[in-house]
């Protein structure tokens, strides 16, 4: 019952590296989320996806590039790391885009911990 | 527009005493409103969902939520606090979907900025 499942789960980076953070989730949802979590703002999305081979923007999406080449997973990389992208980040998915679905819930995974120095 | 205000950002209480997380949100529609729980190093977990059914929404873990449409308020309260429920909280509002420049839509979450629930022995 692994649910959504965030690899790795804490990673320093010098700037300028690139990196992959990877999301899996075993519940054949359609929707896929990235997140950042940063002291004091809650949850932001920087991108997401509505089905496999399909993604979009968010709120915070520079510096940030996805992809979901398979349904199960969705992929967030960062091609040069910088300071600001200090965070921590977040995967979640859902069977509905629409939360007034009383039956929809978005799940998240553990968090994966970022820093970039 | 949508904005969420969790208006205190670390709340103490004694185990065995009430609890009492208050948020205060801004839209432009009928939102969906949810609490989630973090745990330290750990994800987001659903406590409750509102979603225009009743005003008064019962969670997991003995919380329970009521929605005042008219205060825009929609505050989390457990009548005894435990142990295990400290955390921080988050308030989160959705409204209907968005569709973006390319056709693509979601329920847009709001997070607040969160509330830090310390219980004391």
């Amino acid at each position: 019952n692994a649910g959504v499942t965030q690899t790795p789960k804490f990673r320093v980076l010098k700037t300028g590296q690139s990196m992959t953070l990877l999301c899996a989730q075993d519940m054949n949802h359609e929707y896929m989320y990235w997140y950042r979590q940063d002291p004091g703002m809650g949850l932001r999305l920087i991108h997401y996806s509505v089905g496999e081979g399909t993604t979009a923007k968010g709120e915070v999406p520079d510096g940030y590039n996805v992809s979901r080449l398979k349904k199960q997973n969705f992929l967030l990389g960062l091609e040069s790391a910088a300071p600001s992208q200090t965070s921590v980040y977040f995967c979640a998915s859902s069977y509905s885009r629409d939360n007034y679905r009383s039956g929809n819930t978005i799940y998240f995974g553990e968090g994966s911990w970022l820093t970039v120095v | 527009a949508q904005s969420v205000t969790q208006l205190d950002s670390h709340v103490s209480v004694s185990e065995g005493t009430p609890v009492l997380l208050r948020c205060n949100y801004s839209s432009s529609y009928s939102p969906s409103l949810f609490w989630y729980v973090q745990h330290p190093n750990k994800g987001l977990q659903l406590l409750l969902k509102y979603t225009s059914a009743a005003t008064l929404v019962k969670g997991i873990n003995g919380f329970e939520a009521e929605f005042k449409k008219s205060e825009t308020s929609f505050h989390l309260t457990k009548p005894s606090a435990h142990m295990s429920d400290a955390a921080e909280y988050f308030c989160v509002v959705s409204n209907r979907p968005q569709y973006n420049a390319g056709g693509t839509s979601y329920g847009k979450l709001t997070f607040g900025q969160g509330t830090i629930l310390t219980v004391h022995p």
